[in-house]
């Protein structure tokens, strides 16, 4: 079957950097996307990666190894605001998106 | 910027009630979709449309309907709704298909709870 693991809930301090771990194990992969979902509302776009290596978007980052079907997201100077879900997902070889369950980040001050 | 708009954010119903969930975007997208979003679980797709009157199954279609007559207006059908369709429910559009060019924009969701 086809998989996507995220951690379920990661804590970091407000202005440090925190890295947010996806692995995947799919039929195929076409791209990998990131996601940010605050708390009652829509899952907003952040990043998506389908070559290898760092994408950079100011304070945020994406980092992808396809023969290692990982991952991850790099948040830095972190905000309070920052507290939301990220979720994970991954085109598959039928042009089909996984999701990961989403990883829950809570910013303390 | 597109907007996918649900009209209703919460929704409560009783057990074998027929429910309508409605979203309607505004950037003349192909495509639309409707997953659901539980606790613990990734997202799930219900049903996807890729053209008016056209619609095709997702991963859990069962219990569910789709109706697509315009091309902004992907409704949702629960024929008779149960409570383990409790849940929230997220619409989302594409241009064309997905991909780092065609990205997903979601509505903000409607929390269904059903009794």
């Amino acid at each position: 079957g086809q998989n996507i693991d995220q951690p379920t809930e990661m804590t970091a301090t407000e202005g440090a950097i925190v890295q947010i771990n996806c692995t995947y194990q799919t039929s195929g992969f076409n791209g990998l996307f990131w996601y940010q979902q605050h708390a009652g509302e829509a899952p907003t776009f952040l990043s998506y990666n389908v070559l290898d290596g760092l994408e950079e978007k100011g304070r945020f980052s994406s980092f992808l190894s396809r023969s290692k079907g990982y991952s991850y997201l790099l948040l830095k100077e972190l905000q309070m605001k920052d507290s939301a879900s990220y979720l994970c997902a991954v085109i598959d070889s039928n042009y089909q998106l996984i999701w990961g369950a989403g990883t829950k980040l809570i910013i303390k001050p | 910027d597109v907007k996918v708009t649900q009209s209703s954010r919460y929704l409560v119903k009783r057990t074998g009630e027929k429910v309508f969930l409605e979203c309607v975007q505004d950037m003349d997208h192909e495509n639309m979709f409707w997953y659901r979003q539980d606790p613990g679980l990734g997202l799930r797709l219900i049903y996807f449309s890729y053209d008016v009157k056209m619609k095709e199954k997702g991963d859990i279609p069962e219990g569910y309907s789709v109706s697509r007559e315009k091309k902004e207006r992907f409704s949702l059908i629960l024929e008779s709704a149960s409570t383990n369709q409790t849940s929230m429910y997220l619409c989302a559009s594409t241009l064309g298909g997905v991909s780092g060019a065609n990205v997903l924009t979601f509505g903000a969701g409607s929390r269904l709870t059903v009794l």
